[in-house]
C-alpha cells in the first residue's frame, strides 16, 4: 500500500497570510490526525478526524482549523499567519480512531513564516 | 506539558553497542508506543506496548513497561549506524484529552 502522502513538502508563506496544507492517508483508513512539531515545543496534538468528523481537538486557537473528506484525505488550513506558527506539520493515519493503534505518519510539510 | 519525558535527550555510542532509552510519564496510560523520526522527516511507528503488558520484542528492539513506576525503556540491541535518529515515546492517556502524548526525545547517534 502507498503511505501517507502531504502536499505541499515545503512551503514559505508570510505574516498574515492563511494556508492550507493537504493529507492523504493510506487506503482504507478512516482516522487522520494532524501534529505541530517545533523544536521548543515538540509534537503537539492539533485535531483528529474520523469519518468527516472531528473527534478530538488540542489546545490550538481557532486560526487552526481543519476538515475531512469522504475519501478520508484531510487539510488543515491556518489563518493569519503568526510567525510561531513556523513548524514542521505532520498528520498521521491509522485504520480506527488513532490514539489506541499505531499511526503511520507522512513526511511532513515544512511551513516558513516570514 | 508533556506527558513523557525521555532520557537522555541525547546519548551517544559506538555501532555494535546496546542503546537504552527511557521514558517517564504522569498519568495512567492505555498503552505506550515508541516511535523513532529521521531528520526532519515523518514518524515510523516501533512497537505499542498495552498497561497489562510488561516486556515486548521486536527484532533488535526490546520494550518495557512498569506501570507502578510509570516508565518505560527501549533498549535497541547490536545498533547500527542506519539507528541514528530521534526516538519518542507517546502515551494514551486514560483520562483527560485522548490524544497521543510525545515525549520530546532522546536523540541518539551511532558512531561508525
Amino acid at each position: 500500500k502507498a503511505g501517507v502522502t502531504q502536499t505541499p513538502r515545503y512551503l514559505i508563506k508570510t505574516r498574515g497570510q492563511q494556508v492550507t496544507l493537504s493529507c492523504s492517508p493510506i487506503s482504507g483508513h478512516r482516522s487522520v490526525s494532524w501534529y505541530q512539531q517545533t523544536p521548543g515545543q515538540g509534537l503537539q496534538f492539533l485535531f483528529e478526524y474520523f469519518s468527516e468528523t472531528q473527534r478530538n481537538k488540542g489546545n490550538f486557537p481557532g486560526r487552526f482549523s481543519g476538515r475531512q473528506f469522504s475519501n478520508s484525505r484531510s487539510e488543515m488550513n491556518v489563518s493569519t499567519l503568526e510567525l510561531g506558527d513556523s513548524a514542521l506539520y505532520l498528520c498521521a493515519s491509522s485504520s480506527l480512531s488513532g490514539r489506541s493503534y499505531e499511526q503511520y505518519f507522512g513526511p511532513g510539510t515544512r511551513l516558513t513564516v516570514t | 506539558s508533556q506527558q513523557g519525558e525521555e532520557d537522555p535527550q541525547a546519548l551517544s555510542i559506538q555501532e555494535g553497542e546496546n542503546a537504552t532509552m527511557n521514558c517517564s510519564y504522569k498519568t495512567s496510560i492505555n498503552n505506550l508506543q515508541w516511535y523513532r523520526q529521521n531528520s526532519g522527516r515523518g514518524l515510523v511507528h516501533l512497537i505499542l506496548i498495552r498497561s497489562n503488558e510488561r516486556e515486548k520484542h521486536s527484532g533488535r528492539l526490546r520494550v518495557t513497561l512498569d506501570t507502578s513506576k510509570k516508565s518505560s525503556s527501549l533498549l535497541i540491541t547490536a545498533s547500527r549506524a542506519a539507528d541514528t535518529a530521534s526516538y519518542f515515546c507517546a502515551t494514551d492517556p486514560i483520562q483527560g484529552a485522548q490524544k497521543l502524548v510525545f515525549g520530546q526525545g532522546t536523540r541518539l547517534t551511532i558512531n561508525p
